[in-house]
């Protein structure tokens, strides 16, 4: 969905590095969230926020921090990276007016951790 | 913690023929959402259900929900090669629970072989 957009698509790095994944949103919405997505395992939930003022940790928060810099943007950060956070990284975002809120998804980050 | 589980996890069909997924529940839903990620892409939502017994069409594809609002299923008639990709099923956080956001389950991969 072009109005969730993830930067970078595709990243490799190595372990130890700091590494920022950043999400912006031109959907309005007030909620916005980081998963994680490992072959077999689904989506995780690492943090979420429901407005700027407002973080709250997932299921898998561990060796990652969020910042919410504004209504439009939620960048995770992995402090120092490591192999086993290799995986497919999501932004998503939804309203909660909307019946429902289904999540509308980025097109994803894979990064690889060396 | 809130558990859902997707049965299966891999599935191979012959193009044209029928395909079945079930998602099941630790715990009694108020709705349940639906999923699909094309290979290489993101999520996308496909529908919600509300409603004990629920039943909702879109083309080929039909979503129940269950009479006890604890699990749902996908069915597709007559899979084409566009139908290939991973559904997953979502839910709600529990009334009452101290979670805010949707647990995913773990996905169906499925394979349209021509």
């Amino acid at each position: 969905d072009a109005d969730v957009t993830q930067t970078p698509r595709n990243r490799i790095t190595k372990t130890g590095k700091r590494i920022m994944l950043e999400c912006s949103q031109t959907k309005g919405h007030d909620r916005m969230y980081w998963y994680r997505q490992d072959p077999g395992l689904g989506l995780r939930l690492i943090y979420y926020s429901f407005d700027v003022k407002d973080i709250n940790k997932g299921e898998i928060s561990d060796g990652y921090s969020v910042s919410r810099q504004a209504q439009a943007k939620f960048s995770l950060s992995l402090e120092s990276a490591i192999p086993n956070q290799t995986a497919l990284y999501f932004c998503a975002t939804s309203d909660p007016s909307d019946r429902g809120e289904k999540l509308f998804f980025g097109s994803g980050t894979q990064l690889s951790v060396l | 913690g809130q558990q859902v589980m997707q049965i299966p996890q891999y599935q191979h069909v012959q193009e044209g023929e029928d395909f079945t997924r079930y998602c099941n529940s630790s715990t009694t839903l108020s709705n349940t959402q639906w999923y699909k990620q094309r290979p290489g892409g993101h999520p996308v939502f496909l529908i919600q259900l509300v409603k004990s017994g629920e039943v909702k069409k879109q083309k080929r594809l039909t979503f129940q929900f269950g009479e006890a609002k604890k699990n749902s299923s996908l069915h597709i008639t007559a899979t084409q090669t566009t139908d290939v990709g991973t559904y997953f099923c979502a839910e709600p956080p529990p009334r009452g629970g101290s979670a805010r956001q949707l647990t995913f389950g773990s996905g169906t991969q499925l394979t349209v072989l021509p």
